[in-house]
């Protein structure tokens, strides 16, 4: 089973701020991985597959980049709804798997 | 616009089944896998299966073989997804989630609402 890691667990920055997140798989997904934005209560929503590819209706501040093991989730300045919980999911092998997670608060 | 509504809540008691409910619509049901995810209290997300609505084919990681199955009526649009053998490890929020689209499995969009299942004597 392929392992991801997100680092870091916590991210605590201000509205306007970059935020860059961390996912490291444990063998080379290729460009197969995606994240997603969990709200408190909500389930979660897709924001980025392939790697780079934005979801139907996701703002252009948030960007994925990576391929192999290291990938990254950047949103370019951030607005008050963006502070959440992100996971990183993976679809290369079965099963396909989610990080743990890292979450974006208010500082 | 697409949409999937769970069923409501559950408390079971350990060694019992639970089975949720998952209705699509906005979409042609048959044409788009269906995939479960749980949540455990804080936790992180666990793929559980996929279903193909159409066929009736499943995949399921190994991880619930022999104790998970996911069914569906075409005719409603309903997916299901029955776990049995509760124990209290298994108390999480379950998810259904509609694959993205037909070109690659394994992408979730979007989700249902969730349903929490409490497994407890």
């Amino acid at each position: 089973e392929i392992v991801l890691t997100q680092s870091p667990a916590t991210l605590s920055l201000s509205p306007g701020e970059r935020a860059t997140l961390s996912c490291r798989a444990s063998q080379s997904v290729s460009n197969f991985l995606a994240w997603y934005q969990q709200k408190p209560g909500q389930a979660p929503r897709l924001l980025i597959y392939d790697s780079s590819n934005r979801a139907t209706g996701i703002p252009a501040r948030f960007s994925g980049s990576g391929s192999g093991t290291d990938f990254t989730l950047t949103i370019s300045s951030l607005e008050p709804e963006d502070f959440a919980v992100y996971f990183c999911q993976m679809r290369s092998n079965w099963p396909w798997t989610f990080g743990q997670g890292t979450k974006v608060e208010i500082k | 616009q697409v949409q999937l509504v769970q069923s409501g809540a559950e408390v079971k008691k350990p060694g019992a089944s639970v089975k949720v409910s998952c209705k699509a619509s906005g979409y042609t049901f048959s044409t788009y896998d269906i995939n479960w995810v749980r949540q455990a209290p804080g936790q992180g997300l666990e793929w559980m299966g996929w279903m193909n609505p159409k066929s009736g084919n499943t995949g399921y990681a190994q991880k619930f073989q022999g104790r998970v199955t996911m069914t569906r009526n075409t005719s409603t649009s309903t997916a299901y997804m029955e776990l049995s053998s509760l124990r209290s490890e298994d108390t999480a929020i379950y998810y259904c989630a509609k694959r993205r689209s037909l070109t690659e499995a394994g992408w979730f969009d979007p989700w249902g609402q969730g349903t929490l299942v409490t497994v407890s004597s």
